[in-house]
């Protein structure tokens, strides 16, 4: 069984459109991340949601909304996109905020027309 | 941030030799732990060290801490090409990660 799954896996779609990428997490756990991981395959994070709060919310366009409809999904919302929002973006998830050790998803690579 | 900082960027060595990659990080952490990223895939944990700890060992992976020196080094023993991935720091309970260390493994 996945333990962290994201659709779509790929993901190509014309400069200003609007896009969702789903996560889901069947362990239970009460953490979830966005991280986006440019080119150079530096990650950085994007959005933490711990039991459906929002605990981190970096510098991140307003156009990327992210939604938690319960502590086992975390949904991400783009709008507007652009060239560079090119990227892979990756869902993770842990038991607990911190330290724990991080599950992630395979990621979804978004290409922008 | 308490980004990790791995070092080498890139790595190939012949199969059965050993790996070392580095890390350095710049602030005071509870733990620190290697990710493993194989091509075209998502993150795998593979060890984590308490800031009290200085060595600990999983299989073939052997992981050092040097809180004094805001740095860790993992190595991989009798490296297989089964190894050849990114290999990724991550510094306490902040969400940066580098760049990664990419190891190649020639058979």
């Amino acid at each position: 069984d996945t333990a962290v799954s994201q659709t779509p896996k790929y993901l190509v779609t014309q400069m200003g459109n609007d896009k969702s990428i789903k996560c889901e997490q069947n362990l239970g756990h009460d953490t979830m991340y966005w991280y986006k991981q440019d080119s150079k395959k530096f990650l950085k994070i994007m959005f933490s949601y711990n039991n459906k709060e929002l605990i981190i919310n970096e510098t991140v366009p307003n156009r990327f909304s992210p939604k938690s409809p319960d502590k086992a999904h975390l949904n991400l919302h783009i709008n507007s996109l652009e060239l560079g929002d090119s990227a892979v973006y990756f869902c993770a998830s842990s038991q607990d905020t911190g330290e724990q050790p991080q599950h992630f998803g395979d990621g979804t690579r978004l290409s922008i027309l | 941030s308490q980004q990790g900082e791995e070092d080498p960027q890139a790595l190939s060595i012949q199969e059965g030799e050993n790996a070392t990659m580095n890390c350095s990080y710049k602030t005071s952490i509870n733990n620190l732990q290697w990710y493993r990223q194989n091509s075209g895939r998502g993150l795998v944990h593979l060890i984590l060290i308490r800031s009290n700890e200085r060595e600990k060992h999983s299989g073939r992976l052997r992981v050092t801490l040097d809180t004094s020196k805001k740095s860790s080094s993992l190595l991989i023993t009798a490296s297989r090409a089964a190894d050849t991935a990114s290999y990724f720091c991550f510094p306490g309970n902040q969400f940066y990660f580098g760049t990664g260390t990419s190891l190649t493994v020639i058979p």
